[in-house]
């Protein structure tokens, strides 16, 4: 069966450090694939996309790279602070499907 | 720029009550728009999508129904809700299939 897994529901870091979140997917096969940020009782945040073809993408503290050969994305923020605690979702859009479809997300705490 | 409401913002209904959450966009044309549902510690989940007025997919069968009055309207509404249909609601829009999706704030709906 089709299923996305988000490394784990929790992952606290120090601050400082670099935090790294895990989308594994299995399938699927992804044209493109996003992550979001969501903070409690809002809606997701757009971060990243990154397409099939692209092997990594940056945008300030945050680095998306993407593995088709081992079903997986790696979402990295450096430098990490309190300000990026929150719930990362990753999100997949499969090559013949209509509509992105979302991991169950895993809660960032970023401790002082 | 674009902005999306949704409303209520909270809401607590009985069990076999009915229901009706609503969505607008402004700022865009002839979006794409989006009903999901996002159980406590949960992805989300598709639950409506509509690529124009009166065209609804559904993703899920359910108690639940979708509508599309105008361009930038997008309604949820059930007869009879159920204990299941407790979750926090949430609507997005977006311009293509590849796009970044944008969320609305949410309805966090409890059903007793």
């Amino acid at each position: 069966s089709q299923k996305i897994e988000q490394n784990s529901e929790a992952l606290n870091i120090q601050e400082g450090k670099t935090a790294t979140l895990t989308c594994n997917y299995t399938n699927y096969s992804p044209a493109y694939l996003q992550w979001y940020r969501q903070d409690p009782g809002r809606g997701p945040v757009f971060l990243l996309l990154i397409r099939e073809n692209e092997k990594e993408k940056r945008k300030e503290r945050l680095k998306v790279t993407f593995d088709t050969t081992l079903k997986q994305s790696l979402f990295h923020i450096t430098a990490s602070q309190p300000a990026d605690s929150a719930t990362y979702l990753c999100a997949l859009l499969p090559i013949y499907g209509q509509n992105f479809v979302f991991g169950p997300g895993t809660r960032l705490s970023v401790l002082p | 720029s674009q902005t999306i409401h949704q409303w209520p913002a909270t809401l607590v209904q009985p069990v076999g009550s009915p229901l009706s959450l609503e969505c607008t966009v402004e700022g865009t044309s002839n979006p794409n728009l989006y009903w999901y549902r996002q159980a406590a510690g949960r992805g989300l989940q598709l639950l409506f999508y509509s690529v124009g007025i009166g065209q609804i997919s559904s993703e899920v069968p359910q108690n639940l129904s979708a509508s599309r009055p105008q361009d930038r309207q997008f309604i949820l509404s059930s007869k009879k809700l159920l204990l299941s249909d407790s979750g926090f609601y949430l609507c997005a829009w977006d311009r293509g299939r590849t796009d970044t999706q944008y969320f609305g704030p949410g309805t966090r709906l409890t059903v007793l």
